[in-house]
């Protein structure tokens, strides 16, 4: 799993309540994403990371927000819910050296 | 245009035969190419790389790549039925940070 979890594995919200989901790292990667994947749209970045205060938005960032204060946590917020947000969310760290991304086991957020 | 495009299938194979996965990607500037397998309600699992023209094997897969013709396959022989899963293409530009990922390609390897 290359050192990566990802909490809490499962989230049930309700629309306009601010969520933050958490990816932790055990292996000093400058590197970490964050992605969402819903059927057809196959896994789409959010934002991401290179570097602790370092982040850069992605394809799908609206209504997303980021921070990293340590290099070990990735932290997702999404400010105010949306039905829209239901999805899984993945993180994903990058190894350098091989340019070889790793996933979490991901998180399943329902948002009613 | 996508950036990464699969074949979605779903595909299915017999047991023993030859699977071939195909993905083909719109920027020339790509380096970087991997093929990630899924199983449902699972994450995502690296299984190859490639990073040069030419074929790559490791055990049962082959990953294969033409950058000239922009496209990268995954062969998988012997297939299983433990193979069965969705397969996602992957590329990362010279360039970039980001990775870009097709939509998979459902596999289904009948016994």
């Amino acid at each position: 799993d290359a050192g990566i979890t990802q909490s809490p594995r499962h989230k049930v919200t309700e629309t306009g309540t601010p969520v933050t989901l958490r990816c932790h790292q055990t292996e000093n990667h400058r590197y970490m994403y964050w992605y969402r994947q819903d059927p057809g749209h196959g896994l789409r970045l959010i934002h991401y990371s290179y570097g602790v205060k370092d982040t850069d938005k992605g394809e799908v960032s609206d209504g997303y927000s980021v921070s990293r204060s340590k290099t070990e946590d990735f932290l997702l917020t999404l400010e105010s819910a949306t039905s829209s947000q239901t999805s899984v969310y993945f993180c994903a760290i990058r190894v350098e050296g091989l340019n070889i991304q790793y996933f979490g086991a991901g998180t399943r957020l329902s948002v009613l | 245009q996508k950036e990464v495009e699969q074949n979605s299938g779903p595909l299915s194979v017999p047991e023993g035969a030859i699977a071939s996965l195909n993905c083909t990607y719109s920027d020339r500037g790509s380096q970087s190419f991997f093929w990630y397998r899924q199983y449902s309600g699972k994450s995502p699992e690296l299984i190859m790389f490639i990073y040069s023209n030419g074929d790559k094997e490791d055990g049962r897969f082959t990953a294969q790549l033409n950058k000239a013709s922009q496209y990268v396959s995954l062969l998988i022989r012997d297939s299983q039925p433990s193979d069965s899963a969705t397969y996602l293409c992957a590329v990362n530009r010279n360039t970039g940070n980001q990775f870009y990922f097709g939509t998979g390609t459902s596999l289904t390897v009948i016994p």
